[in-house]
């Protein structure tokens, strides 16, 4: 168990629908990440929070937005899906969150929310 | 240019012997980071091991070790005494820059065998 927490684990819905997924992080960590893993395109880094700002971001489609909120919970919504959008959605979370990183700074995985759009 | 390369997109290997699990790197930041990660059919993402470009040593984490070359830029796996429940899924990956994020390759699946 890696201390990070998703929910929810699995979700189908339909296209054009909105979903929200949600992330907690390790206790003391203060960057979250989001990626999306799918068949075609691999594991893709979305977007990432450290401490409630947007610190990067990555491949992640407009109509897609996230926040991390003040007790650095974060929630990645999608919206208008797309049939493409199906994937599995990883959160991570790491101490800082900055540059090379570190053994004490690695980034740790949720177990993922597998979204499937029909 | 692909940044994290994994060219064994599977590998088999005998329970009890060593497997080594090839990724070769490509950055020109001086300061960066390689992590292995081990995602088992499950699905999730497990954390394996780190080396950092500044690392003096090669990393070693129990059976796991990382045969880090950073002339080749290459950052092999090497895990000793296969065990059956090592069959997964490996993916590389680097961190890199001024943000934390990180970028994989596309995975090596290992399969051992009994």
């Amino acid at each position: 168990d890696s201390g990070v927490t998703q929910t929810p684990k699995h979700l189908i819905t339909a296209t054009g629908q909105r979903v929200t997924l949600r992330c907690s992080p390790r206790s003391g960590d203060l960057s979250v990440y989001w990626y999306q893993q799918s068949l075609d395109q691999g594991l893709q880094f979305l977007i990432q929070y450290y401490n409630g700002e947007e610190r990067a971001k990555g491949n992640i489609l407009e109509r897609f937005s996230a926040q991390q909120f003040p007790d650095l919970h974060s929630e990645l919504n999608l919206s208008s899906l797309e049939l493409g959008d199906s994937a599995l959605y990883f959160c991570a979370s790491s101490v800082f969150g900055q540059g090379a990183g570190s053994r004490t700074d690695t980034q740790y995985f949720g177990p993922g929310t597998r979204l499937t759009v029909l | 240019a692909q940044k994290i390369t994994q060219t064994q997109p599977g590998m088999f290997v005998q329970e009890k012997e060593a497997v080594t699990l090839d990724c070769t790197y490509d950055t020109s930041d001086p300061s960066y980071g390689l992590f292995w990660y081990k995602q088992p059919s499950s699905g999730e993402m497990i954390f394996l091991i780190y080396q950092g470009s500044y690392d003096q040593q090669n990393a070693t984490e129990g059976r796991y070790s990382l045969n880090f070359q950073k002339a080749r830029k290459s950052a092999n796996l090497v895990i000793s005494a296969s065990q059956l429940g090592d069959s997964a899924m490996y993916f590389c990956a680097m961190r890199e820059g001024d943000a934390g994020k990180s970028t994989f390759g596309d995975g090596t699946t290992l399969t051992v065998k009994p």
